[in-house]
């Protein structure tokens, strides 16, 4: 079983929907959990950052949290054409830590 | 504000050839440096990690080596490369999180 497993999609979605993107982990110590977009051929960039369980609103993304289900999400609002993109959820027990422990990606297409 | 170079965008070697891969970061010391590469439906697989001039950690055993002549500048290298080093090659620096490179996609022919 890898640490980290996510759905690589693609997932279609219509303009204006509101998309779920989802992570599953397996080791218990997964304190920081990170979100990136990667558009094509592009480095990945940085969407958000949570510390433990709970919920992150940054504008029309939510990232959530669910430690005692082992399970990571991110909400995306009124999706735009914009937001077509792979998402890599990544985390890591400590914040100090050099390794992340990364996704295999998720890929989004919002259709106009 | 920090901000992370890397070249070429796009390269085709042959098998056997050598491969210099550069990154450089800008405003901010000693930073602490990655390689990683992305395969298709595999994710983001870290190669070497360097928190210092010279001082680099290998990850994953294979063709490849890296080396921090400077404190802003990480290199990966190979003397002979494969028909599995062909991927896309990313360098990163970490501050709060990883801040990427665009990436270098190598295709070995």
């Amino acid at each position: 079983q890898k640490e980290v497993e996510q759905d690589p999609g693609p997932l279609s979605v219509p303009e204006g929907a509101i998309v779920s993107l989802n992570c599953t982990y397996s080791n218990s110590a997964f304190q920081y959990f990170m979100w990136y977009r990667q558009y094509s051929r592009k480095g990945p960039e940085l969407l958000m950052y949570t510390y433990s369980s709970g919920n992150k609103e940054d504008g029309r993304f939510t990232a959530q949290v669910d430690k005692s289900s082992k399970y990571i999400s991110l909400f995306i609002r009124d999706s735009q054409p914009s937001d077509s993109a792979t998402y890599l959820c990544a985390m890591s027990s400590t914040s100090g830590t050099y390794k992340y422990i990364f996704g295999t990606g998720t890929r989004l297409k919002v259709l106009a | 504000s920090q901000t992370i170079h890397q070249w070429p965008a796009t390269l085709v070697q042959p098998v056997g050839s050598p491969l210099s891969l550069e990154c450089t970061v800008e405003g901010t010391s000693n930073p602490n440096l990655y390689w990683y590469r992305q395969a298709a439906g595999r994710g983001l697989q870290l190669l070497f990690y360097s928190v210092g001039i010279g001082q680099i950690s290998s990850e994953v055993p294979q063709n490849l080596s890296a080396s921090r002549p400077q404190d802003r500048q990480f290199i990966l290298s190979s003397k002979k490369l494969l028909l599995s080093d062909s991927g896309f090659y990313l360098c990163a620096w970490r501050g709060e999180s990883y801040t990427f490179g665009s990436g270098t996609r190598l295709t070995v022919v």
